[in-house]
């Protein structure tokens, strides 16, 4: 089935460093989401990506959807302790309403 | 404007006992999906419905657990006879029309302990 591979698991950094993830499949993908999730709560929409090279900012995020359809990646610069949680990438394809989710990557920023 | 509301938060049932979660919508979304997490892992697609339909149910297991949106009142999901195998958080997504192009609004989410 379609499965999507994030990258890292988990990020320990410093507060005021910038941060890179991704996430790749094997599969193409018409829209590509990113959502940050914290403890004990639901996942929240940080960007959505609906273009192939699309390159899309919110704040200090911002997100690109690959050209080959079949990656995403999401930067968040100089980080702050709001930014702890894990980070999931979400995709889907054209005409479908389910997403298709990765494992996450769990940020942690000492102090 | 009141998110997705789902409830109860925490869930503790015993194994072969039933378990009814519940979902309300955002006001004016008419399309429901769940979404079960496991721990440490993403979140899996379980059951996309609009009002009295089942859209697609391509990832709810085929025994103990089915989904329903009547015209009035919240979605539910409803798992028979729970086994350990069922603990997990449970979400909530809605929007206003089956389109990706609003996105998901999730819910806080349901978490079910079978003991």
């Amino acid at each position: 089935g379609q499965q999507l591979n994030q990258s890292p698991q988990s990020m320990f950094i410093q507060e005021g460093e910038d941060v890179s993830m991704n996430c790749t499949s094997s599969s193409i993908f018409n829209t590509w989401l990113w959502y940050k999730q914290d403890p004990g709560e639901g996942p929240v929409l940080l960007i959505a990506l609906y273009k192939a090279g699309e390159l899309t900012s919110n704040g200090r995020l911002t997100a690109q959807f690959g050209i080959t359809r079949k990656d995403s990646f999401l930067n968040i610069s100089a980080s702050i302790p709001s930014d702890v949680g894990i980070y999931f990438c979400a995709a889907a394809i054209q005409g479908a309403q389910k997403l298709v989710f990765g494992q996450g990557t769990r940020l942690t920023i000492n102090p | 404007n009141a998110g997705v509301m789902q409830n109860p938060r925490h869930l503790v049932r015993r194994r072969g006992q039933e378990a009814r979660l519940r979902c309300s919508p955002m006001k004016g979304h008419s399309h429901v999906y769940w979404y079960r997490q496991l721990p440490e892992e993403g979140l899996k697609f379980m059951v996309y419905l609009q009002k009295e339909n089942i859209i697609d149910e391509s990832g709810m297991p085929k025994e103990r657990f089915s989904a329903e949106f009547p015209k009035e009142g919240p979605s539910i999901l409803r798992i028979q006879q729970v086994v350990r195998g069922d603990s997990a958080a449970y979400f909530c997504a809605s929007s206003p029309q089956g389109t990706l192009n609003y996105g998901y609004t999730f819910g806080s989410g349901t978490r079910l302990t079978v003991v």
